[in-house]
């Protein structure tokens, strides 16, 4: 069982859509995280829920909308995608009781 | 969280083991230091943190000076599927990974 599973792998989208991408993570952890790793392969923090509650909320556009309907997952719904949002997006889990982070595979956007 | 530095690249012999530096000169007492890895296209993956003793697991182990402003993790046996770039993170207890350009550590046979 993949412990971290993100939807879809790969996306190829048109500017100005709207997408969403789906995490679930199946470890039992209470906090979820959202990253994004750019063409310089830089990894920054976007947001990250505790007990579906939001606790990190980087400097985002307000296009980026985190939702978390439970513990198990946090989605990331993308407005009006523009070509600079071309990323790997990465979804992580950890527990309160250890802080080692799980990742996903990642997810590829391609905003053409 | 303090900055780290690690060198941008290092080769590595397989079969030998594989020390990477990584310096935190800024670290406050009650940050931790955390080793992570990516291997290409995948997603991050952890391998070791300590805070002040050194540690060791199935993976890797973690060397930190008694000073703690710099670390050494330790590859012990390199293999082909060690190829992967190498990120030192300090923090403290909070939720936030802060990842830096890390080390591309690559295994040659």
């Amino acid at each position: 069982d993949t412990a971290v599973s993100q939807t879809p792998k790969y996306l190829v989208t048109q500017m100005g859509n709207d997408k969403s991408i789906k995490c679930e993570q199946n470890l039992g952890h209470d906090t979820m995280y959202w990253y994004k790793q750019d063409s310089k392969k830089f990894l920054k923090i976007m947001f990250s829920y505790n007990n579906k509650e939001l606790i990190i909320n980087e400097t985002v556009p307000n296009r980026f909308s985190p939702k978390s309907p439970d513990k198990a997952h946090l989605n990331l719904h993308i407005n009006s995608l523009e070509l600079g949002d071309s990323a790997v997006y990465f979804c992580a889990s950890s527990s309160r009781s250890r802080t080692e982070a799980f990742f996903g595979q990642g997810t590829r956007l391609t905003v053409v | 969280d303090a900055k780290t530095t690690q060198p941008t690249s290092m080769d590595c012999a397989e079969g030998r083991a594989a020390n990477l530096p990584c310096n935190h000169s800024t670290i406050s007492g009650n940050e931790y230091v955390y080793w992570y890895r990516q291997i290409h296209s995948q997603g991050p993956q952890y391998i070791i943190h300590g805070l002040k003793n050194n540690e060791t697991n199935e993976m890797a182990s973690l060397i930190i000076t008694e000073d703690r402003k710099s670390s050494t993790l330790i590859l012990p046996h390199a293999t082909l599927r060690d190829t992967a770039v190498y990120y030192c993170i300090v923090r403290n207890n909070d939720y936030k990974l802060s990842f830096g350009a890390g080390t591309t550590v690559t295994v040659r046979a």
